[in-house]
């Protein structure tokens, strides 16, 4: 089975602080995403990235940006974290044209800034 | 912006009984429709997909219907056992878009 490993479980910051969410991927998947879960709202695409050093905005991207130097991880960067920032973050990846083998998602990182 | 409409929002079911989630499009370029299961503490996962040339897909207890012409596609749950119990998302994609447009999500809650 595919594996999707996010760095953190659990992370609290202050605002202002630069930060750094770690995805992990093992099965060579082209795609990777992030998104961002919260009540309410359900799941909002922030980046997502269809190969290494390639990446495109999804609905939310203002206050993130993202890095992929590996195809195997996928990294989300909070340049200057703020309070709205607290949410849980989910990583997915998937294999081919949008995903039709489906995504598979990381356990999500709970990000608390305060 | 491309929408999923998603409802109800939360769900209450008692064990054994039929749960059902409705979701809705507008974008008619959509021809893939995943439904994903979340438990509290996991990430969303693949349960069924459907695309638009069948009118249905039965995978156990769980059934996509789907109705091209009101745009309409629903989860149902037969059977229903606190197993059951999460969050459920709809999503729809179409070719040349690669990305997954989620539902706002339904918490089920199929009590003993």
């Amino acid at each position: 089975d595919v594996k999707v490993t996010q760095s953190s479980r659990y992370l609290v910051k202050r605002t202002g602080e630069k930060v750094f969410l770690e995805c992990v991927q093992d099965m060579d998947h082209e795609n990777m995403f992030w998104y961002r879960q919260d009540p309410g709202l359900g799941l909002r695409l922030i980046y997502f990235s269809y190969d290494v050093k390639m990446k495109e905005k999804g609905d939310i991207p203002e206050g993130y940006s993202v890095s992929r130097e590996k195809k195997e991880r996928f990294s989300l960067i909070l340049e200057s974290a703020s309070t709205n920032q607290t949410s849980m973050y989910l990583c997915a990846s998937s294999l081919g044209d949008r995903g039709l083998l489906g995504y598979t998602f990381g356990s999500g990182t709970r990000l608390t800034v305060v | 912006q491309q929408q999923v409409k998603q409802s109800p929002q939360s769900l209450i079911v008692q064990k054994g009984g039929i749960s059902i989630i409705n979701c809705a499009y507008e974008n008619t370029a959509f021809d893939y429709f995943p439904w994903y299961q979340q438990f509290p503490g996991k990430g969303p996962a693949l349960l069924i997909a459907i695309r638009p040339d069948v009118s249905e897909k039965k995978e156990g207890r769980f059934t996509i219907s789907f109705n091209k012409s009101a745009k309409q596609f629903s989860l149902h749950i037969m059977d229903s056992q606190p197993g059951d119990s999460a969050t459920y998302f709809c999503a729809a994609s179409s070719t040349g878009y690669s990305t997954l447009t989620f539902g706002k999500g339904t918490m089920l809650l199929v009590s003993p």
